[in-house]
């Protein structure tokens, strides 16, 4: 099957510890993306990457960081610097033409800080 | 930035009538507008989307209505079914080679059986 991956579903961490949620997708998309969703809220970008070893900061970037070592691979890493990293996170792809752009997104982590 | 705003944030409808879900948005550069639905803890799924040189587009009981002048675009579901019962969200952005989607805050739609 063809798609997009997120692992683990559910994450539970203590504060001041540093963890790292896993986006893998068998697409061959060029770009893709980290998405925080909280209740309520519409989905804000947090980092994205249109091409391996290079990703941008999205609007909500402080707290967190990524890495593109491999296309099909785009991890995200929630540090103790967040201040309040309970919530939805999502991974999206995407191809890299003129004629598109369209996002296609992974079933999401729920991360929870005890 | 852009900024998109999204109406109502909950609906509730009987089964068999229409829903509509509507959505503004504040950057004319904005030409491509998809729809996601998003069931309870599962990622948006894409259900249709319109670019800015289409003013209406049509995928079974769906639709989705643009226009250009006034900055806002419509979801439009016809014989709602339970099944529809979902959050929605609009977003908005500049097309090929922007690759950032500014969403909406979602609507949550109850259709009632």
């Amino acid at each position: 099957d063809g798609g997009i991956t997120q692992s683990p579903k559910y994450l539970f961490r203590k504060e001041g510890q540093n963890v790292t949620l896993s986006c893998e997708q068998n697409l061959n998309h060029d770009a893709m993306y980290w998405y925080r969703q909280d209740p309520g809220q519409g989905l804000r970008l947090i980092y994205y990457s249109q091409i391996v070893n290079d990703f941008q900061k999205g609007d909500i970037a402080e707290g967190y960081s990524v890495s593109r070592e491999k296309k099909e691979s785009f991890p995200l890493t929630v540090t103790s610097a967040q201040k309040n990293p309970t919530a939805f996170y999502l991974c999206a792809s995407s191809i890299i033409a003129k004629s598109t752009d369209t996002q296609y997104f992974g079933p999401g982590t729920r991360l929870t800080v005890l | 930035g852009e900024n998109v705003e999204q109406h109502p944030s909950t609906l509730s409808v009987q089964e068999g009538d229409s829903a509509v879900i509507k959505c503004t948005y504040s950057d004319s550069a904005s030409n491509y507008f998809p729809w996601y639905k998003q069931e309870l803890g599962k990622g948006p799924q894409l259900i249709i989307d319109i670019r800015s040189n289409v003013g209406e587009k049509k995928d079974q009981r769906i639709a989705v209505t643009l226009n250009k002048t006034a900055k806002h675009f419509s979801l439009h579901i016809t014989e709602t079914q339970p099944e529809d019962s979902a959050v929605y969200f609009c977003a908005a952005s500049k097309g090929a080679g922007s690759y950032q989607l500014t969403f909406g805050k979602g609507t949550k739609l109850s259709v009632i059986p």
